[in-house]
């Protein structure tokens, strides 16, 4: 069965650093997500991305934050200078009908 | 604007024993409703979800969830856990309109311990 995949599985970076999450999306869906999990809060909505551009963004999602589908079959998430508290988990996702598929998520860590 | 309430932050239950984890939404707009399932180290997977027509909708793993939209409640039920349900489960709502409301909103989580 088709899965959204995710690299790296941790990353390890320091605080002004930048970032790029990796994921490979279900390869007919067409609408793709990020989404990050503070340790012990709520999932959180970043970003939703349909037809090569950027269809909805949350207020967490400032100009540190871009995406981008650069082949047509990774979808990045770029953040330009990492602070502390962008440590979290961040889970990508692709949508067919009404259910969205969640890759296993990387775990940045910024130190 | 969509909102979700899980009640429980954590519930411990013994094996066999038959649970349930309470949700509660709120929304200005009609909403499917979902419970995800996130076992230790891995990601986030689909229990079972609520689009429309009969309110008791039954998932994997043996997992069922009643819709009550006078309560605006979907809370998820198993009559007999396993060890292996141990894990964290997620109440989210997005909005049935197309568009901008395709996104998630999530709960805080339940984190579910079953003993032995």
């Amino acid at each position: 069965e088709p899965e959204v995949t995710q690299t790296p599985s941790h990353q390890v970076t320091q605080m002004g650093q930048e970032v790029i999450l990796r994921c490979v999306p279900i390869s007919n869906h067409l609408y793709f997500y990020w989404y990050r999990q503070i340790l012990g809060q709520k999932v959180e909505f970043l970003v939703s991305f349909y037809n090569n551009e950027i269809s909805e963004k949350s207020e967490i999602f400032d100009d540190q934050f871009s995406v981008e589908r650069p082949d047509g079959s990774n979808f990045t998430l770029k953040i330009r200078s990492t602070k502390l508290e962008d440590s979290a988990m961040y889970f990508c996702a692709s949508l067919r009908d009404t259910e969205q598929y969640f890759g296993p998520g990387t775990r940045l860590t910024v130190t | 604007a969509q909102s979700v309430t899980q009640l429980d932050s954590q519930v411990p239950v013994f094996e066999e024993a038959p649970v349930e984890l309470r949700c509660n939404y709120s929304s200005s707009v009609s909403v499917y409703l979902f419970w995800y399932v996130q076992y230790p180290n891995q990601g986030l997977q689909l229990l079972l979800k609520y689009l429309s027509g009969s309110t008791l909708v039954k998932g994997i793993n043996g997992f069922e969830a009643e819709f009550n939209k006078s309560q605006t409640s979907f809370h998820l039920r198993k009559p007999s856990v396993h060890i292996s349900d141990t894990a964290e489960y997620f109440c989210a709502v997005r909005g049935m309109m197309a568009g901008n409301n395709r996104k998630l909103i999530w709960g805080l989580g339940t984190s579910l311990a079953v003993n032995p």
